[in-house]
């Protein structure tokens, strides 16, 4: 069964700090890596990842995907409050529609 | 200008009822999904339409019933309403099958 492992599960850090999240996949025929930003409602998307070693960039969020050792980090330097949010981390499979979740990390921000 | 909106936000029901969650996107997409998050944030896949066909129908209980009367549109069914059907549905779409998926603001279920 295809499996998504994130740590830590949650994480409580100061503003201005920098964190780096963490997730692992066991998937079969992988295909893809996905993070998401969930707050209050729906999951918004981050980065979608599919090759090894190239990094994917948005202001202070950064990811890569090393498919060697089946995991990615998601990176986000000089926190602000309003990066308190679950993130959750997704992997898809070739032919196959599903997305595998993890469990989440529940990132805090304090002032 | 919603792109995926599900109708209610909160359904709050006793155990045994009937009940329906409604999902429209305006994105154009051909896939549409229903996820269950539980209370500890675990989304998990439940169906997966693509053009009005079902694609994926995991081990999901089969009191839950998906419908889908055209691609813009699917809709959720849930017979016999147990406890533990309370959780937050999901609906989402994507272009394609390898696209990020863009979800809806969820129905939170409560079942009494």
């Amino acid at each position: 069964e295809d499996k998504v492992v994130q740590s830590p599960l949650s994480l409580v850090v100061h503003e201005g700090d920098t964190v780096t999240l963490n997730c692992s996949y066991e998937v079969t025929n992988f295909r893809s890596l996905l993070w998401y930003k969930q707050e209050k409602k729906a999951p918004t998307f981050l980065f979608m990842l599919t090759s090894s070693g190239i990094e994917k960039k948005s202001g202070r969020l950064s990811s890569i995907l090393d498919k060697k050792e089946l995991f990615s980090i998601l990176n986000i330097t000089a926190t602000q409050t309003g990066d308190s949010a679950v993130y959750l981390c997704a992997a898809t499979s070739l032919g196959n529609e599903k997305l595998t979740f993890g469990t989440g990390t529940r990132l805090t921000i304090i002032p | 200008d919603t792109a995926v909106s599900q109708t209610p936000k909160y359904l709050v029901t006793q155990m045994g009822n009937d009940k329906s969650i409604k999902c429209e996107q305006n994105l154009g997409h051909d896939t549409m999904y229903w996820y269950k998050q539980d209370s500890k944030k675990f989304l998990k896949i439940m169906f997966s339409y693509n053009n009005k066909e079902l694609i994926i129908n995991e081990t999901v209980p089969n009191r839950f019933s998906p419908k889908s009367p055209d691609k813009a549109h699917l809709n959720l069914h849930i017979n016999s309403l147990e406890l533990g059907d309370s959780a937050v549905y999901f609906c989402a779409s994507s272009q394609f099958s390898n696209s990020p998926l863009h979800f809806g603001n969820g129905t939170r279920l409560t079942v009494t």
